[in-house]
């Protein structure tokens, strides 16, 4: 079924920015808004956007996600060790009536 | 603010069955579309299967068709799944999850762990 594509990690130096990106096609991430979310180590995923790059009420400005094309990618600026966590990006696929969500990126904060 | 409690998990052998349970609150349930989305150990996210507002479409992922079975209680603010013929590989932990991220936050609850072994 489908799968998004995600870098599996990626490191970046303390306060610099990083971007994680998130591959699909036509029938997801092409035409959907992608959902991107974070997880620490034990706990559950954590909404970061949606809809049109959307960012829930509570979340730093330093997230901020983007797309062009089959390719939605989240920056994330100033990074802090808290920043430090796996993350996910999700979009539904209109095609096969289902969720596609990304391998996930390993973010380290070096 | 939103709320999403998962139960139901447990340890059961292959071949068994368990029903899952969210019941959610801070939002009004009746409106959205609703997932559940599962986490083997040590993997990544695994959507399992959506159900429509009213309960009228539902989709799965291939491995649980026929076994699985996502409803929803509209009237008692609950989502359910129906797991049967359970599998080693259905070990995981389970999210219940508006995916989408529309209901408000937090959008996803913390998970009911399933462990399927002999």
């Amino acid at each position: 079924q489908a799968g998004l594509t995600q870098p599996p990690s990626v490191s970046k130096g303390l306060r610099q920015t990083a971007t994680l990106t998130c591959t699909g096609n036509n029938n997801n991430v092409g035409n959907q808004g992608t959902v991107w979310l974070q997880q620490h180590q034990g706990h559950p995923p954590k909404l970061l956007s949606y809809r049109n790059n959307k960012r829930p009420s509570g979340i730093s400005e330093r997230f901020s996600a983007s797309s062009s094309g089959n390719t939605a990618s989240l920056t994330i600026t100033g990074l802090q060790p808290e920043d430090e966590a796996d993350y996910y990006c999700s979009a539904w696929d209109t095609s096969l009536n289902v969720w596609a969500f990304g391998g996930g990126t390993k973010l380290t904060v070096l | 603010e939103v709320q999403l409690v998962e139960s139901g998990g447990g340890l059961v052998q292959p071949g068994g069955s368990l029903r899952l349970s969210c019941a959610a609150s801070g939002f009004t349930f009746r409106n959205y579309w609703m997932s559940w989305v599962r986490q083997a150990p040590g993997k990544g996210l695994e959507w399992v299967a959506s159900i429509k507002e009213d309960g009228s479409q539902k989709y799965y992922v291939d491995s649980v068709k026929g076994r699985f079975t996502i409803s929803k209680d509209n009237d008692k603010n609950s989502l359910f799944l129906q797991m049967n013929s359970l599998r080693a590989d259905d070990t995981a932990l389970y999210y219940c999850a508006n995916v989408d991220g529309i209901v408000g936050t937090p959008s996803w609850g913390q998970g009911t762990l399933v462990t399927v072994s002999s």
